[in-house]
C-alpha cells in the first residue's frame, strides 16, 4: 500500500525534552512537509524539503529542526526551546517536480507536553 | 497566494448535494483553487483542483465561475463520512514558498 506514515499517533514529552516526530513515505515524492495545526486553527508551516539533502524553513521553524537524509524519510525534532510544542503535527508529501503540486497528508501525530 | 473566504458552517441532509462556495477575488491569472478537507483528528485529505475549466472526479466536482472570483465544490449526494471541514486554497503551479494556506475552512455537517 503506498502512503505516509506518521509514528506514533500519541506521543507525550515531559517539558525539557527533545523528541523526534517520524514522517515516512513510499510514493516517491520529491518534496515532503511538515505543518503544525493548533486547536480550532489552520496548518502553519513548520519546514519543507524539495529534495534529499536540502530543506528550507517555513513561517514557524523556530524551536524546530529537520533532516532528510533519505527521499522515504523526513523526521521532525521539537526541541527544549519551543515554547509551546503541544500541538497536533502533520507531515505531507507532494510530487513537486513531477508537474503535480497537490500535497498527500499523513495521520498526524498529536503530542501533548507537560 | 490569493486569501479565499468560505463560511464557517454549513449543514446538509443525508443524500443531498452538498454545495461549499468559495470566493477568491484577488486570484492571479496562474493560480490553481484547490481543495483539501479534514476529518476530526486526521490529516487533510485533497479532493480536486482546477484552474478555470469545471472538473470532476470520483469524490466531488468544482466549478469555477467565468471570471475566476469565486469557486464551488459539490459532493453530489453527500454522507455522514462527508462530516468535515473543507478547506478552498488558491495557489500557483509554481509557488513561492511551496506550501499550502490553510485557513480555518468551512465545517460541514451531513445530518441524516
Amino acid at each position: 500500500d503506498g502512503g505516509i506514515t506518521q509514528s506514533p499517533k500519541y506521543l507525550f514529552r515531559k517539558e525539557g525534552q527533545n523528541v523526534t516526530l517520524s514522517c515516512e513515505q513510499n510514493l516517491n515524492h520529491d518534496a515532503m512537509y511538515w505543518y503544525r495545526q493548533d486547536p480550532g486553527q489552520g496548518l502553519r508551516l513548520i519546514y519543507y524539503s524539495q529534495i534529499v539533502n536540502d530543506f528550507q524553513k517555513g513561517d514557524i521553524a523556530e524551536g524546530y529542526s529537520v533532516s532528510r537524509e533519505k527521499k522515504e524519510s523526513f523526521p521532525l525534532t521539537v526541541t527544549s526551546a519551543q515554547k509551546n510544542p503541544t500541538a497536533f503535527y502533520l507531515c505531507a508529501s507532494s510530487p513537486h517536480g513531477q508537474g503535480r503540486h497537490e500535497q498527500y497528508f499523513g495521520p498526524g501525530t498529536r503530542l501533548t507536553v507537560t | 497566494d490569493a486569501k479565499t473566504t468560505q463560511p464557517t458552517s454549513m449543514d446538509c441532509a443525508e443524500g443531498r448535494a452538498a454545495n461549499l462556495p468559495c470566493n477568491h477575488s484577488t486570484i492571479s491569472g496562474n493560480e490553481y483553487v484547490y481543495w483539501y478537507r479534514q476529518i476530526h483528528s486526521q490529516g487533510p485529505q485533497y479532493i480536486i483542483h482546477g484552474l478555470k475549466n469545471n472538473e470532476t472526479n470520483e469524490m466531488a466536482s468544482l466549478i469555477i465561475t467565468e471570471d475566476r472570483k469565486s469557486s464551488t465544490l459539490i459532493l453530489p449526494h453527500a454522507t455522514l463520512r462527508d462530516t468535515a471541514v473543507y478547506y478552498c486554497i488558491v495557489r500557483s503551479k509554481v509557488p513561492s514558498g511551496n506550501q499550502f494556506y490553510f485557513g480555518t475552512g468551512t465545517s460541514l455537517t451531513v445530518i441524516p
